[in-house]
């Protein structure tokens, strides 16, 4: 079955560090998407970036990033100059093994940018 | 832009007694979904549902669960008979395609006492 690994339970940076989330999964899949998605104290779940196995390249979104690769099993994200905005707890997903669409979510990683 | 909207956002009942968590999807989608979060643990899965159907259940998703598409528009999900261990964050998701992002609400808090 398919697994989702975040390490780091509570990360705490100061404001404009850059900061590292960790993804590592598991899957039998040889073509899979990935997720990440951010709860901010509100509660509600955000949609950040769903990413095709076939594409190894890096993606960019202002101060966002993802480093997939293939080859270690890991979905990365990292946030360039964190604000206190960022604050939230971020999630890294997988969908269901051969052909699913339920999503297994990581333990998630709380990320707490202080001013 | 469209969202996913929950009703209530908070629900207080007592042990054995029924709710009805009421989600509306985006209005294209075609893949509805429910999500759980017990307070500080991770997002589960619960069910999934296509076609006016279940597509796929977790094993928290028992015979105390239920899901209807009553019209067009609301997805909604009912517990039967309510336990403690129920009280949870729960979350509707919509997505446009099998293996689209999923688009979640902000969740109907439950808590049962």
């Amino acid at each position: 079955a398919q697994k989702v690994t975040q390490a780091q339970t509570e990360i705490s940076v100061v404001e404009k560090e850059d900061v590292t989330l960790d993804c590592v999964y598991e899957t039998r899949d040889t073509t899979y998407y990935l997720f990440w998605y951010k709860q901010p104290p509100s509660g509600e779940l955000v949609f950040l970036i769903r990413r095709n196995s076939f594409d190894e390249q890096n993606e960019i979104s202002g101060r966002y990033s993802w480093n997939f690769q293939k080859s270690t099993s890991s979905f990365n994200f990292t946030i360039t100059a964190s604000q206190v905005v960022d604050s939230a707890v971020y999630f890294c997903a997988l969908p269901k093994e051969t052909s699913g669409s339920r999503l297994t979510f990581g333990e998630g990683t709380q990320l707490t940018v202080n001013p | 832009e469209p969202e996913v909207t929950q009703t209530p956002s908070h629900q207080v009942t007592q042990m054995g007694q029924e709710v009805i968590l009421r989600c509306v999807p985006i209005s294209n989608h075609l893949y509805f979904y429910w999500y759980r979060q017990i307070l500080g643990q991770k997002v589960e899965f619960l069910v999934s549902f296509y076609n006016n159907e279940i597509s796929e259940k977790s094993e928290i998703f028992d015979d105390q669960f239920s899901v209807e598409r009553p019209d067009g528009s609301n997805f909604t999900l009912k517990i039967r008979s309510t336990k403690l261990e129920d009280s949870a964050m729960y979350f509707c998701a919509s997505g446009g395609g099998f293996d689209n992002e999923q688009f979640f609400g902000p969740g109907t808090r439950l808590t049962v006492l």
